[in-house]
């Protein structure tokens, strides 16, 4: 039973627009999500966290939001770029901020084309 | 500083034969865990520790044993390696900040192919 999904496996965009990224959840007592950045033979890094008690969180060129009634989160990069191409998890984390057992997503490859 | 170092970065086992993945942390966090990732799978936990001394199984802990003398180290142990354990290996740790929460930082990961 997937308790994070990212029903997209795949998402191409031209540089310079808006990278959409989407994640669902089903586990209310989620409380915490980040968002991962992993290039091939890499380990993934933190790109961006958002909690419970937020609807929306900034860095940059990324956002990521959150809607607790449809248990769904975004993040949103802005502007894409040709060095964003990698593939972005979602994972949450149900204790009160623990990240020491993430329950991830499968995860999206974003292509940005030049 | 290094962060979260893993050793090695790839390996090939023979059906049957034990290894130990290593990780060390060098930001003395309290929290370390170890994670597979498979194709289509995302990354899944296998066994986790809050501090020394003290660990516990994750979501996917069968055939594999940790443990956690010291801070900095949590040792990954393949008692008798199946093909099944095919998989890119990463260790991460991580800390507790109140209710704000923070991110775990992870390893480079171990490529490990059973044969």
């Amino acid at each position: 039973d997937q308790q994070v999904k990212q029903n997209s496996p795949s998402l191409s965009v031209q540089e310079g627009r808006i990278s959409i990224l989407n994640c669902d959840y089903t586990n209310s007592m989620f409380d915490y999500f980040l968002w991962y950045k992993k290039y091939p033979a890499e380990g993934p890094t933190f790109l961006i966290s958002i909690s419970s008690i937020k609807d929306k969180n900034e860095d940059g060129r990324f956002t990521v939001f959150l809607n607790k009634s449809a248990k769904h989160l975004s993040l949103h990069i802005v502007p894409s770029q040709p060095g964003d191409s990698a593939v972005y998890f979602c994972a949450a984390s149900p204790w009160g901020g623990a990240t020491n057992k993430l329950i991830f997503g499968t995860g999206t490859l974003l292509a940005v084309q030049p | 500083n290094a962060g979260v170092t893993q050793t090695p970065k790839f390996q090939v086992l023979k059906t049957g034969q034990s290894m130990t993945l290593q990780c060390a942390q060098d930001m003395n966090h309290e929290y370390m865990s170890w994670y597979r990732q498979d194709p289509g799978m995302g990354l899944r936990l296998i066994h986790y520790s809050v501090g020394a001394g003290i660990t516990d199984q994750g979501e996917v802990p069968n055939g594999y044993n940790v443990s956690r003398s010291t801070t900095e180290d949590f040792p990954l142990r393949l008692l008798s390696a199946a093909p099944s354990q095919t998989s890119v290996y990463f260790c991460a740790s991580s800390y507790l900040r109140g209710r704000g929460g923070t991110e775990a930082f992870f390893g480079q990961g171990t490529r490990l192919t059973v044969v």
